[in-house]
C-alpha cells in the first residue's frame, strides 16, 4: 500500500515557466515532508522540506506547499531553469521511518 | 572523502554469491538506512539504524542482512539473492531527533543478480 503517490511521472516545461511537481499522501501522522531531487547516476539530494505544521515554506526559486485537508502537496520551481531537469521525488516521514513516492521527471526545455 | 560514499558502485553476483555492500558517513549523523530502488517503484526503506536500535521493514526477505558497527558505517550482506532483487540500493544518513529530518544519500550501488 503505497502511502506517498506521485501521480505524474513526467512534466516538461519552458525555460523560465513555473514547473509545479504533486504529491500526494494518505498517512494523516506524517510530520514532515522532503523534497529530493536526483540527476542520473547520482544518489536523491535534499531540496527543500516542510513542517506538518506549516503550509508554505520557501527558499530561493523552490516553494512547497502544503494542505493538510486534502493531505496534497506540491513543488513550485520559478523561473524553471535547465539544470533543474532531473527527477524528483516527494518523501514524508513519522519518526524514523521515511516514504517516498515514484518520482516525477522534469524536463524544462530551453 | 566527504557525504555519504558507498562501495562498490556496481555489481554482478550470482545467485549462489554472497557479497556485501559498504556505506560510510563522514557527517556525524547518528542514523543510517537502507533503501532500495527498483524501476518505476518507490524507494523502499529496507531497515534503519537509529540511536543504536534497529528497525527493518518486515517484508524485507532474510537473504538480505544489515550490520551497523558504529555510527559512521553500515553494510548489507547478500546471500542466495534472486534476479528480482536486481535494484539501486541506496544508503542514506541523517540526524535523528536533531530537528533537521533531512537525509543525505550516497550514490548507491547498482546490483545486477543473474
Amino acid at each position: 500500500d503505497q502511502q506517498v503517490k506521485q501521480n505524474s511521472p513526467s512534466l516538461s516545461v519552458q525555460e523560465g515557466r513555473i514547473s509545479i511537481l504533486n504529491c500526494d499522501y494518505t498517512n494523516s501522522m506524517f510530520d514532515y515532508f522532503l523534497w529530493y531531487k536526483k540527476y542520473p547516476a547520482e544518489g536523491p539530494t535534499f531540496l527543500i522540506s516542510i513542517s506538518s505544521i506549516k503550509d508554505k515554506n520557501e527558499d530561493g526559486r523552490f516553494t512547497v506547499f502544503l494542505n493538510k485537508s486534502a493531505k496534497h502537496l506540491s513543488l513550485h520551481i520559478v523561473p524553471s531553469q535547465p539544470g533543474d531537469s532531473a527527477v524528483y521525488f516527494c518523501a514524508a516521514s513519522t519518526g524514523n521511518q521515511f516514504y517516498f513516492g515514484t518520482g516525477t521527471s522534469l524536463t524544462v526545455i530551453p | 572523502e566527504t557525504g555519504v560514499t558507498q562501495t562498490p558502485r556496481h555489481l554482478v553476483m550470482g545467485m549462489t554469491n554472497k557479497k556485501s555492500l559498504k556505506c560510510e558517513q563522514h557527517l556525524g549523523h547518528n542514523a543510517m538506512y537502507w533503501y532500495k530502488q527498483s524501476a518505476k517503484k518507490p524507494l523502499e526503506l529496507m531497515f534503519v539504524y537509529s540511536l543504536e536500535e534497529r528497525v527493518e521493514n518486515n517484508s524485507v526477505p532474510s537473504r538480505f542482512s544489515p550490520e551497523c558497527p558504529n555510527s559512521s558505517h553500515l553494510f548489507l550482506h547478500l546471500h542466495t539473492l534472486q534476479p528480482e532483487d536486481s535494484a539501486l540500493y541506496l544508503c542514506a544518513s541523517s540526524q535523528y531527533g536533531g530537528g533537521d529530518y533531512e537525509q543525505y544519500f550516497g550514490p548507491g550501488t547498482r546490483l545486477t543478480v543473474t
